[in-house]
Order: C-alpha cells, then sequence, then structure tokens
C-alpha cells in the first residue's frame, strides 16, 4: 500500500506572509489534489493536477498557487495569508479521479 | 454546475440502531458517486463507489450504498452501528475530468 504525506501538520505564519505547503505520494497516481476544509464545513476544491507539470484551478484558487514539478510531489502556496483563511488543508492523490486518497491535513494557523 | 446535497448536517442513534445517510447530486454527464468517512482530526478514507451495474454497492464495515437515478440519490446505510462508527460521512460525485465534488457531510453520532 502507498500513502500520502503532508508537512507541515501545523503551519503558523502571520498576516501577510507567504506559506508552502507540501504534499508527496508512493501510490504512482496522476492525479493530485488540494482541498480546503474549513471547521465543520465540507471540502473545497483549490487547486488539482493531472500529470507533472499540470495545474487546473478549482473552485477557491485566488489567493493561492500550486506546483506539481514532479509526479510524487504537489505543493500549495498561501500568497498572502489571512486570519479568515485558517482551515485544514487536505491533499489527495487518485489514478483517474473516481477513487481518492487522502493525507492527513495540515492546519494553517494565521496569527 | 455539479452540486451534492446531503440534507442531514447531524444524525444520531444509538449503537445497534439502523442508519441512513442521504445524499442527492446533480449531474447531466456519466459520474461516479463515493461515500467517505472522516475521524477527527484524520483525513477522509474511501468507503465505496458506484459507476454502473448492480447499485447496490457493498462497501467496508458493513456500510452499503443504493444508487437511484429516477432520485438523483445516492444514499448511505448501514444495518447495525457501532460506537465507533461515529464520524463525518462524505458524499462525492466525481466528473469526467477528473473534478471531484464533495457535499457538506453528515455527522454520525453513535450513543452507546
Amino acid at each position: 500500500g502507498g500513502i500520502i504525506t503532508q508537512t507541515p501538520k501545523f503551519l503558523i505564519g502571520q498576516e501577510g506572509q507567504k506559506l508552502t505547503l507540501k504534499c508527496q505520494q508512493n501510490f504512482n497516481h496522476d492525479t493530485m489534489y488540494w482541498y480546503r476544509q474549513d471547521s465543520g464545513k465540507g471540502l473545497r476544491l483549490i487547486y488539482y493536477s493531472i500529470t507533472e507539470n499540470d495545474l487546473q484551478k478549482g473552485d477557491l484558487s485566488e489567493g493561492y498557487d500550486a506546483s506539481r514539478e514532479k509526479k510524487s510531489s504537489f505543493s500549495l502556496t498561501v500568497t498572502s495569508a489571512q486570519k479568515n483563511e485558517m482551515a485544514v488543508f487536505l491533499c489527495a492523490s487518485s489514478i483517474s479521479g473516481n477513487t481518492l486518497y487522502f493525507g492527513e491535513g495540515s492546519r494553517l494557523i494565521v496569527v | 454546475t455539479q452540486t451534492v446535497s446531503q440534507s442531514d448536517a447531524h444524525v444520531t442513534v444509538f449503537e445497534g440502531d439502523s442508519v441512513e445517510l442521504r445524499c442527492n447530486y446533480s449531474y447531466g454527464g456519466s459520474i461516479y458517486l463515493s461515500w467517505y468517512i472522516q475521524h477527527h482530526g484524520h483525513g477522509l478514507q474511501f468507503l465505496l463507489k458506484y459507476y454502473s451495474g448492480n447499485p447496490v454497492v457493498q462497501g467496508v464495515n458493513g456500510f452499503e450504498a443504493e444508487f437511484s437515478k429516477s432520485d438523483s440519490s445516492f444514499h448511505l446505510r448501514k444495518a447495525s452501528v457501532h460506537w465507533s462508527d461515529s464520524a463525518v460521512y462524505f458524499c462525492a460525485v466525481s466528473a469526467s475530468n477528473n473534478r471531484i465534488f464533495f457535499g457538506d457531510g453528515t455527522q454520525l453520532v453513535v450513543k452507546p
């Protein structure tokens, strides 16, 4: 079996700071995703990538950048952290976009 | 526009009870329908999915779901719940462009 590793588990930054979350998978999956989950809410798609160097915007891409330089990794950058975007960020991967395998999540804290 | 609607934000049952968690969707094309479970503080885990064939699909830990095209529904059921089934359950729709849409989730609480 494979695993998805998200780092860091907690990311603390100041308002206005640029912050990056990283995600690695060893499933050899083509497609990777970043979702944002606000407390007690569902998942909203930020970015996804169907192959290395591909990027597709989701519904919540404004204020975020993403990078897929290798098949196994997908990073997400918060370009200017705001207190109202404290949330859990979930990374996932899949073979063909029908079954997702998730990491444990990274919690963003903005002080 | 694709939507996934989970009408119940919270469901509370007693251990040993049966439960049904509802999911309705709107999408015109060919799709996969899935259910995921999220225990507190963790990522989501896949439970089961439907694409075609038998409308009743079996998942892990005694969960099953039934697809209904006429109702645009994919409800999740379990005949006898255990306290460890307490979690948030998400319904998801996968479109042909690799995009996956999630409902807002249903918090299931199983009381002893």
